[in-house]
C-alpha cells in the first residue's frame, strides 16, 4: 500500500516564475492537507480539501497561493509569481476521513527554492 | 486557540541514555496528542498517538503519557540509539471539526556514539 507521494521533491525556480506542487494522497483516502514548514520553524496548516472542494484554506497567504483536488488525479499546491520568502518544505497530508481523530499521514515533502 | 509548546533544543546525548522531550499543549475540547519524527531528508512519521486523558502511546521503545491534569504529553525513551537522531514534533488535533493539526516548533535530537 503505497504511501502519501509528492513531486517533485526539489523544486529551484526563480523570482517571478511559478510553482505547482503534487500530491497524491494513500489509496483509500479522499482528504487532503497541505502543511508549510519554514526553515527552523514547525509545521503550519495551509489548507484542507476534499475531492473537488475546499473546506478550510484559512492557513493560506490570500495572494499568489491556490490549491485544487480534482475529481481525478493529484492534488495540487500552485504558487503564482514566487518569491525568496516562499523557499519552504511544503508537505502533502492524507486521511480517510475526518473526526478530528484520524491520524494524518505524511508525504515525503516538496522543498522549494527561490533563488 | 491551540497551542503547542516543546522543549527546546538542540538535546545532544551519547547512545544509551535516557530521553525525555517536554511538550504541553493548550487546547479546547479533547484533542487527541502525536509525536512525529522527522529523519533528515525526509518527511514526517507518526511515531505514536494517544486519544483520551491518560492513554499511553508507545512505539520504537518512545512511550508518551497523555496528562490531562498537567496539559501534558512527554516523550520518553529508556535508552537511546544513534539512529534515533532526527526532529521530534508534538502535536494535536482537536476532536469535532477542528482537523488542522498545530504542531510545536521541533526538538532536535543528537545521539553519538
Amino acid at each position: 500500500n503505497a504511501g502519501v507521494m509528492q513531486n517533485p521533491r526539489h523544486l529551484v525556480r526563480r523570482r517571478g516564475q511559478e510553482a505547482r506542487l503534487r500530491c497524491s494522497p494513500m489509496k483509500g483516502h479522499s482528504h487532503v492537507y497541505w502543511y508549510r514548514q519554514l526553515p527552523e520553524e514547525g509545521l503550519k496548516f495551509m489548507v484542507y480539501l476534499q475531492k473537488e472542494n475546499i473546506i478550510d484554506e484559512s492557513g493560506m497567504p490570500k495572494e499568489r497561493f491556490s490549491a485544487e483536488f480534482p475529481k481525478e488525479g493529484p492534488s495540487i499546491l500552485r504558487i503564482q509569481q514566487v518569491v525568496r520568502g516562499d523557499s519552504a518544505a511544503y508537505f502533502c497530508a492524507s486521511s480517510p476521513r475526518t473526526s478530528g481523530q484520524e491520524t494524518q499521514y505524511f508525504g515525503p515533502g516538496t522543498r522549494l527554492l527561490v533563488l | 486557540g491551540n497551542s503547542v509548546t516543546q522543549m527546546e533544543g538542540p538535546v545532544t546525548l551519547s547512545e544509551e541514555a535516557f530521553l525525555t522531550i517536554n511538550c504541553t499543549y493548550t487546547a479546547t475540547g479533547y484533542p487527541s496528542l502525536f509525536w512525529y519524527v522527522q529523519y533528515p531528508g525526509e518527511g514526517l512519521q507518526l511515531l505514536l498517538k494517544a486519544t483520551k486523558a491518560d492513554d499511553k502511546g508507545s512505539n520504537k521503545g518512545f512511550e508518551a503519557t497523555y496528562r490531562k491534569e498537567t496539559t501534558s504529553f512527554h516523550l520518553e525513551k529508556g535508552s537511546v540509539q544513534v539512529s534515533d537522531s532526527a526532529v521530534y514534533f508534538c502535536a494535536l488535533n482537536s476532536g469535532g471539526s477542528n482537523y488542522k493539526l498545530t504542531f510545536g516548533k521541533g526538538t532536535l535530537l543528537t545521539v553519538n556514539p
